[in-house]
């Protein structure tokens, strides 16, 4: 299997644009997970659902933030517009039965 | 809510040392815990889990033991590598990580050979 798969690996753009981040979750996993990594606070999880469905948004810091997932097989993660303070390592994680796999992340920097 | 505290480090062995990384945590309920290990550009990788009190986990050497009593799930390993220089992460879920993970900070650790 070739574990969970996010692109892009590096994003750099210019405050004020509009980032989209993906991920494709390890096949037969029911749920997926979006983290945001900071040296400030750590893991923090923003997102989560289960069979495609958001269970748990309450992490998302803004509405500026926004998630997707169409399908049992790709979800995004969206910022519009972006700010330096986002600047991060986005990670995807799917599940079945209890165990996250961890995709390798999105490196963000918003300058 | 649910909280995770753990020695951030960094921590600097000998190749051989003792390992002990101590984590505990603030829950409500009965969690599951586990240890996730990062090594340099990479996502995060279950190291272990103990899923209820006394329960022990253990992987390439590493183990840990739920202690209810005390709210901890301290890290150890007999002999350590230069290998396992990464950063070790103590997480907890409400619902066997059909949930959200709860992670402390993070413990760098250092092995000098």
């Amino acid at each position: 299997d070739a574990g969970v798969i996010q692109s892009p690996r590096h994003e750099v753009t210019e405050m004020g644009q509009e980032v989209t981040l993906r991920c494709k979750p390890i096949s037969g996993h029911d749920y997926l997970f979006w983290y945001r990594q900071t040296m400030m606070r750590g893991l923090e999880l923003l997102i989560y659902f289960n069979n495609n469905v958001p269970i748990d948004d309450s992490g998302m810091p803004e509405d500026r933030f926004s998630a997707k997932m169409p399908n049992a097989s790709f979800s995004t993660l969206k910022i519009q517009p972006s700010e330096p303070r986002d600047s991060a390592v986005y990670f995807c994680a799917s599940s079945f039965l209890g165990e996250q796999y961890f995709g390798p992340g999105t490196r963000l920097t918003v300058t | 809510g649910n909280s995770v505290t753990q020695m951030e480090g960094p921590v600097t062995l000998s190749e051989e040392a003792f390992l002990t990384i101590n984590c505990t945590y603030t829950a409500t309920g009965y969690p599951s815990l586990f240890w996730y290990v990062q090594y340099p550009g990479e996502g995060l990788q279950l190291l272990l889990k103990a899923t209820k009190a006394d329960d022990k986990g253990s992987n390439k050497g590493f183990e840990a033991t739920y202690r209810k009593e005390t709210t901890s799930f301290h890290l150890e390993k007999g002999s350590v590598q230069v290998s396992d220089s990464a950063v070790y992460f103590c997480a907890l879920s409400d619902l066997m990580g059909a949930d959200g993970l709860t992670f402390g900070k993070g413990t760098h650790l250092i092995i000098q050979p």
